[in-house]
């Protein structure tokens, strides 16, 4: 999985804890994303980070945080987990710049079960 | 919101037979990816064509892309059973990457 794990990889929780998952990068790639998949609507972007300490919303970010301190993790947290927040959660990297035309690699992914 | 719209949402072949798989989009792109997932994987990169690009060829893969119609397609020839899996167009514009809903692929033996 292009040097790209995710952990953990499966989690069961209560309504109301924090969770964070974590995404962890070999490759030294600028770019980094947290999706979630969920039946019927694909895969939606959470947050993304275009370098340490630089991160910005994506489509579905309300009830998530991010927090990039070194350029090989990058960390999804839901501060007060909800039902509606059960889901696949997928993290991706890709290299360059916005705009070249680079692919992006995906880890195995993070299944969560908000109880 | 969704960019990229696959076509069908289901499609089921006979090994052997070639699929083909559609992806409309609504805005410019820079340029236009497939993706496959296996059945609890994460998504593989298959294939990219640029903007000014109309057709691109990788193995058993062709993929064209009509801009004037904001559409692409990804055909897969001489189906095989390892086929099966679910793929995504994704377009690459201004705000990045932004993924379809996908086409599930079952290639019966």
């Amino acid at each position: 999985d292009a040097g790209i794990t995710q952990s953990p990889r499966h989690k069961v929780t209560e309504t109301g804890t924090p969770v964070t998952l974590r995404c962890h990068q070999t490759e030294n790639h600028r770019y980094m994303y947290w999706y979630r998949q969920d039946p019927g609507h694909g895969l939606r972007l959470i947050h993304y980070s275009y370098g340490v300490k630089d991160t910005d919303k994506g489509e579905v970010s309300d009830g998530y945080s991010v927090s990039r301190s070194k350029t090989e993790d990058f960390l999804l947290t839901l501060e007060s987990a909800t039902s509606s927040q059960t889901s696949v959660y997928f993290c991706a990297i890709r290299g360059g710049q916005v705009g070249s035309y680079n692919e992006q690699f995906f880890g195995p992914g993070t299944r969560l079960t908000v109880l | 919101s969704q960019q990229g719209e696959e076509d069908p949402q289901a499609l089921s072949i006979q090994e052997g037979e070639n699929a083909t798989m559609n992806c409309s989009y609504k805005t410019s792109i820079n340029n236009l990816q497939w993706y496959r997932q296996n059945s609890g994987r994460g998504l593989v990169h298959l294939i990219l064509i640029r903007s000014n690009e109309r057709e691109k060829h990788s193995g058993r893969l062709r993929v064209t892309l009509d801009t004037s119609k904001k559409s692409s397609s990804l055909l897969i020839t001489a189906s095989r059973a390892a086929d099966t899996a679910s793929y995504f167009c994704a377009t690459d514009g201004a705000d990045g990457l932004t993924f379809g809903k996908g086409t599930h692929l079952i290639i019966q033996p």
